[in-house]
């Protein structure tokens, strides 16, 4: 079947303790993205990735740093959470450019930071 | 760098009624205008998207308008059910078709 996976689905976690949400793509797509979802302020990027090796910043990328070492994953790593990070998250990928077509999204993480 | 407005954030309809969100624009490049659906607990979904070499499309129920003149774009939903009730959001491509920038959603209830 064809899907974006993240893993955890929830977290919990101190202010200042490193984590790291995994994202995995069965579907070859060439580019990825991490977004966050708070009330009111629909989805906003994070960090998109053309491919691999190829990353760079999207609208709210302080705080966050991501890697695209394989075509399929596109971890998001938080090195010093704080609780302003806490939100729901969520993965996505696209068959190329990533304004051009369809996005399939990962299930979402909530993440809680206290 | 692209900005997506989307109004109203929250509408009520009452089953079988028509519902029609709206949203602008500000980057004339746009050209891909996607609409995605997020139903309770569950992720954002694809339901309808309109290319700007055309300026209406139809899917059943829902049908998406663009006037690019205006910068604008609407979702249309006819006959609405139950199921219909969800966060509604539009999206626009910008950064040179890098990527979407969304808007803020809607929130569409369907009373039955």
């Amino acid at each position: 079947e064809a899907q974006v996976t993240q893993n955890p689905r929830y977290l919990i976690t101190v202010t200042g303790k490193k984590l790291t949400v995994t994202c995995s793509q069965n579907m070859n797509h060439e580019y990825m993205s991490w977004y966050r979802q708070d009330p009111g302020l629909g989805l906003r990027q994070i960090y998109y990735s053309m491919n691999v090796e190829v990353t760079d910043k999207g609208d709210v990328p302080e705080g966050y740093k991501v890697s695209r070492k394989e075509k399929r994953n596109f971890p998001l790593i938080l090195e010093s959470p704080s609780p302003n990070q806490t939100s729901l998250y969520f993965c996505a990928s696209s068959l190329r450019s990533g304004g051009n077509t369809e996005a399939f999204f990962g299930q979402g993480t909530r993440l809680t930071v206290v | 760098g692209e900005n997506v407005e989307q109004h109203p954030s929250t509408l009520s309809v009452q089953e079988g009624d028509s519902a029609v969100i709206k949203c602008t624009y500000s980057d004339s490049a746009s050209n891909y205008f996607p609409w995605y659906k997020q139903e309770l607990g569950k992720r954002p979904q694809l339901i309808i998207d309109i290319r700007s070499n055309v300026g209406e499309k139809k899917d059943q129920r829902i049908a998406v308008t663009l006037n690019k003149t205006a910068k604008h774009f609407s979702l249309h939903i006819t006959e609405t059910q139950p199921e219909d009730s969800a966060v509604y959001f539009c999206a626009a491509n910008g950064n040179y078709g890098q990527n979407f920038v969304f808007g803020p959603g809607t929130r569409l209830s369907v009373l039955p």
